[in-house]
């Protein structure tokens, strides 16, 4: 049971390329997240998903595009990379419902953009 | 305005001692709270979740004031193990969204 699993670990990017980000949870979750850390900012939503089939807009979502491939997978794009985006990032899945809605992370992607 | 906000600290306490943060949050229709713990360059983990009677996990004790909009956390008989970042998170169940405060630094000392 590897839990929320997140490729790459590490990215370096020039300004204009584009990427995709990818995560995959075993633990049968519905919904899943995308949150990129910076300092002093705490954890931020970009996008998530309610379940398979559908995705919505979080806190800051301009720059990037997400898919929600399957129940198990959620990958984020982004088209055309600026130094703004770098930053690290989280991919998360929970079962919402009853008393504990806690979350899982992976171990996140640290993306530098020059 | 923030969603939620935290002292950033960072908190330098001796080994043994008691130490609490608080954190406010700004929404009224919050439904849930949690504690969570990051270490240095990884992911956030769960520490507990914050009930409204509070809760209490070992060393951990944590509170919530739904009047006053805050949560808190106290930490008993500190460990150096304990050094980390604690992040108070709320959600919005309605709206299927999890709203971080930027985390308050914890160092434990020898």
């Amino acid at each position: 049971n590897a839990g929320v699993t997140q490729t790459p670990k590490f990215q370096v990017l020039k300004t204009g390329q584009s990427m995709t980000l990818q995560c995959a949870q075993d633990m049968n979750h519905n919904s899943m997240y995308w949150y990129r850390q910076d300092p002093g900012m705490g954890l931020r939503l970009i996008y998530y998903s309610a379940s398979e089939g559908t995705t919505d807009k979080g806190e800051v979502p301009n720059g990037y595009n997400v898919s929600r491939l399957n129940k198990r997978e959620f990958s984020l794009r982004l088209e055309s990379a600026a130094p703004s985006q770098t930053s690290v990032y989280f991919c998360a899945s929970s079962e919402l419902g009853g008393s504990n809605n806690e979350q899982f992370f992976g171990p996140g992607t640290r993306l530098t953009v020059l | 305005r923030k969603e939620v906000e935290q002292d950033p600290g960072p908190f330098n306490v001796p080994e043994g001692a008691t130490v609490a943060f608080n954190c406010t949050y700004s929404n009224s229709a919050s439904q849930s709270f949690f504690w969570y713990r990051q270490d240095c360059r990884k992911e956030p983990k769960l520490l507990m979740s914050v009930y409204s009677s509070g809760n209490e996990d070992g060393r951990f004790t944590a509170q919530l004031n739904r009047a006053s909009q805050y949560i808190s956390l106290l930490i008993r008989d500190s460990k150096l193990s304990d050094s980390a970042t604690y992040l108070c998170v709320v959600n919005l169940y309605n709206f299927n969204k999890f709203y971080f405060g930027s985390g308050t630094k914890l160092n434990v000392k020898p």
